[in-house]
């Protein structure tokens, strides 16, 4: 069975601009959630959605937002991008979330690297 | 607020000895605790968790974890580290639907 996959793998956007990036979940995953690295926060949660639905949000800026799409495919868009948004993307998919007595775990994609400039 | 801790942010362990990697949680109500690994410009790889049930947990590559309620602890553990084993290691708690991390420890084998 495939992994996650995200695409771009790595991207260069100049401050102002926006961007998109894109998360396929494992075949069968209904969840996918979002976080971000960076050396000095950690890997903190952005938001997660479940047939559709956003979730769940982390604490970021209105300029951060999602979608999922009917075949559980994600995207998360950040708009006048700064400097400090420059970080790894992580998408993770499961199958049902983790809520509930019996949590599914997450699988992560290998990231996009963003690099604002 | 869930929250887990990594007191260590680095662990030396030499190939063929036993490692620990420590993690402490603080949680209100029953704890579901994680383990992720991630080598050099990957993402994170599933481990091992904790729900409920026995407190050693096995999981991939030959690690395992044991759970201690009167220590609040999730010390991740393997019998005979290997050199591939050389990584960052992160302790996670499910808050809600989403997973709180900690700061990680960054694992160094030693041939």
């Amino acid at each position: 069975k495939a992994g996650v996959t995200q695409t771009p793998r790595y991207l260069i956007k100049t401050r102002g601009q926006q961007v998109t990036l894109s998360c396929s979940p494992i075949s069968g995953h209904r969840s996918v959630s979002w976080y971000q690295q960076t050396p000095g926060q950690g890997l903190q949660f952005l938001f997660e959605y479940f047939s559709e639905t956003q979730r769940n949000k982390g604490n970021f800026p209105g300029r951060f937002s999602g979608r999922q799409f009917s075949n559980s495919r994600s995207e998360m868009n950040v708009s006048t991008l700064e400097l400090g948004d420059s970080a790894l993307y992580l998408c993770a998919s499961s199958l049902g979330g983790l809520s509930g007595s019996f949590p599914n775990e997450q699988y992560f994609g290998p990231g996009t690297r963003l690099t604002v400039t | 607020a869930q929250s887990v801790a990594q007191p260590e942010d680095q662990v030396k362990v030499a190939e063929g000895n036993p490692l620990t990697v420590k993690c402490t949680y603080s949680v209100s109500g029953n704890p579901y605790l994680f383990w992720y690994v991630q080598y050099p410009n990957r993402g994170l790889q599933f481990l091992l968790k904790y729900i409920t049930g026995d407190n050693l947990v096995k999981g991939s590559y030959g690690f395992e974890a044991e759970f201690n309620k009167s220590q609040t602890s999730f010390h991740l553990k393997k019998p005979s580290a290997l050199v591939s084993d050389s990584a960052l290691y992160f302790c996670a708690v499910r808050d809600g639907n989403k997973l709180i991390f900690g700061t990680g420890t960054l694992l160094a084998v030693q041939p």
